[in-house]
């Protein structure tokens, strides 16, 4: 059974860096596209950015290229790390693993969520 | 980006009705859509992919269809469980965009 489990810090002060991962147990980790959205409180789903096994990134123009993805395929592991953080960034972050093929591109197993809150 | 309309954005309905929700894209997305559902304070969970594929374990009063620019996902009889936020996602191009939900309650 595949788990994700993310962690990082839940709290942050204006302009600071955001920083989680996500550890992937059971199953492979190579040919899967590692993943993380977040939601706003009470508010709708967002992509953030996907990073595959070779380290390929694609992340969301809206963050402003304040988006790092990185991987560790020796620990079964990703993060992001989200910079210059404003009380916008407040929201619950998901990682997932996402099944990306040529004209697929679907997200079957999620962490449990993180709820990152910025505030001075 | 590709913009994503969902509609309802809420509904009541009883057990045994059936629920249709759409999702409307800003351009042609071909098939590339997947719809999750999220209840409160849970992560989402995959429904259906390839807009008609039905996901693994996922019962089969659950149906999706559509393609190009026009989307439903269909509950036949809602159940309990169902009473939940439904969220489109299209996966034609990047970046991945959501539509705003649709909230079930119950009637």
């Amino acid at each position: 059974q595949v788990q994700l489990q993310q962690w990082g810090a839940g709290l942050l002060k204006p302009s600071e860096t955001l920083s989680l991962t996500c550890a992937v147990h059971g199953g492979s980790f190579s040919n899967y596209c590692w993943t993380w959205f977040r939601q706003p409180p009470g508010k709708g789903l967002e992509w953030i950015g996907e990073i595959n096994h070779s380290g390929k990134i694609n992340d969301n123009p809206s963050l402003k290229s304040r988006v790092t993805i990185s991987i560790d395929t020796s620990n079964n592991q990703f993060s992001l790390k989200l910079g210059s953080v404003t009380a916008a960034d407040t929201a619950v972050y998901y990682c997932a693993r996402g099944v990306c093929g040529w004209g697929t591109h679907y997200f079957d197993y999620w962490g449990q969520g993180i709820l990152v809150t910025v505030s001075s | 980006a590709i913009q994503m309309t969902q509609s309802p954005s809420s509904l009541s309905a009883s057990v045994g009705d059936r629920v249709t929700i759409t999702c409307r894209a800003s351009q042609g997305i071909r098939d590339d859509l997947g719809w999750y559902q999220q209840k409160p304070g849970r992560a989402p969970k995959l429904l259906v992919y390839a807009a008609s594929t039905l996901h693994s374990g996922v019962p089969s009063r659950f149906s999706g269809s559509g393609s190009g620019t026009y989307f439903t996902l269909t509950i036949s009889s809602l159940q309990p469980e169902d009473f939940a936020t439904y969220y489109c996602l299209q996966d034609y191009t990047y970046p991945l965009t959501f539509g705003g939900g649709t909230k079930v309650e119950i009637k």
